[in-house]
């Protein structure tokens, strides 16, 4: 998988957006980017996956630009049960392993 | 919605015995992986399996862990000898096929070993 980064941590207040920015720049042609979201002592959460341009779900939106080699996960209105960590993964992650970083570990207050 | 399922929650065992972990893929998934984190540290992976053997393992995954598909519907992951330093999280993964699939975590069993 290609490697990333993204910011430690992040702080935000309940009812703001959220954007976290992961960058990729060896990103492959067939790799597709996929964000997981982890509550402690909780398996990692699908959040969303996109090839390219902006994906929405009822959850989050992905944007990619059009060199791929970096993503934004936004998070619209963000609540307090939105504190967790979030990993951006990115590569065949239908079929091997996934390298999990370190995360961005966001934290809401009230 | 369909979602992989795990047991035990909660593990307790003695250095050195033998534990078996559970997990129910969902059910049209074809890939299945095993990941462990210790408490504080990131996500590993351990191994995948399809098509009824090893498609990947990491260096983790060595001569005492083994995996198996006993059925149509669990997989299992065990451990022969454990240590102390198996302590962690083992989160069992599924997905279907194909580069835009994506793998589907379940909520993991803690083992602690004594």
């Amino acid at each position: 998988l290609a490697k990333t980064t993204q910011p430690i941590s992040m702080d935000s207040y309940e009812g703001q957006e959220v954007n976290i920015t992961c960058s990729h720049n060896n990103i492959a042609t067939n790799d597709y980017i996929t964000w997981y979201q982890q509550f402690p002592s909780q398996g990692p959460r699908f959040i969303i996956q996109g090839y390219k341009t902006k994906v929405t779900n009822e959850v989050a939106s992905l944007f990619i630009p059009a060199d791929r080699k970096s993503s934004t996960l936004s998070l619209p209105r963000v609540s307090l049960s939105d504190t967790a960590v979030y990993y951006c993964l990115v590569g065949d992650t239908g079929r091997r392993a996934l390298t999990f970083g370190s995360g961005t570990r966001l934290q809401v207050q009230p | 919605e369909p979602e992989v399922t795990q047991t035990p929650s909660h593990q307790v065992t003695q250095m050195g015995q033998e534990v078996i972990l559970r997990c129910v893929p969902i059910s049209n998934h074809l890939y299945f992986y095993w990941y462990r984190q210790i408490l504080g540290q990131k996500v590993e992976f351990l191994v995948s399996f399809y098509n009824n053997e090893i498609s990947e393992k990491s260096e983790i995954f060595d001569d005492q862990f083994s995996v198996e598909r006993p059925d149509g519907s669990n997989f299992t992951l065990k451990i022969r000898s454990t240590k102390l330093e198996d302590s962690a999280m083992y989160f069992c993964a599924s997905s279907r096929q194909g580069v835009e699939d994506t793998q589907y975590f379940g909520p993991g069993t803690r083992l602690t070993v004594l």
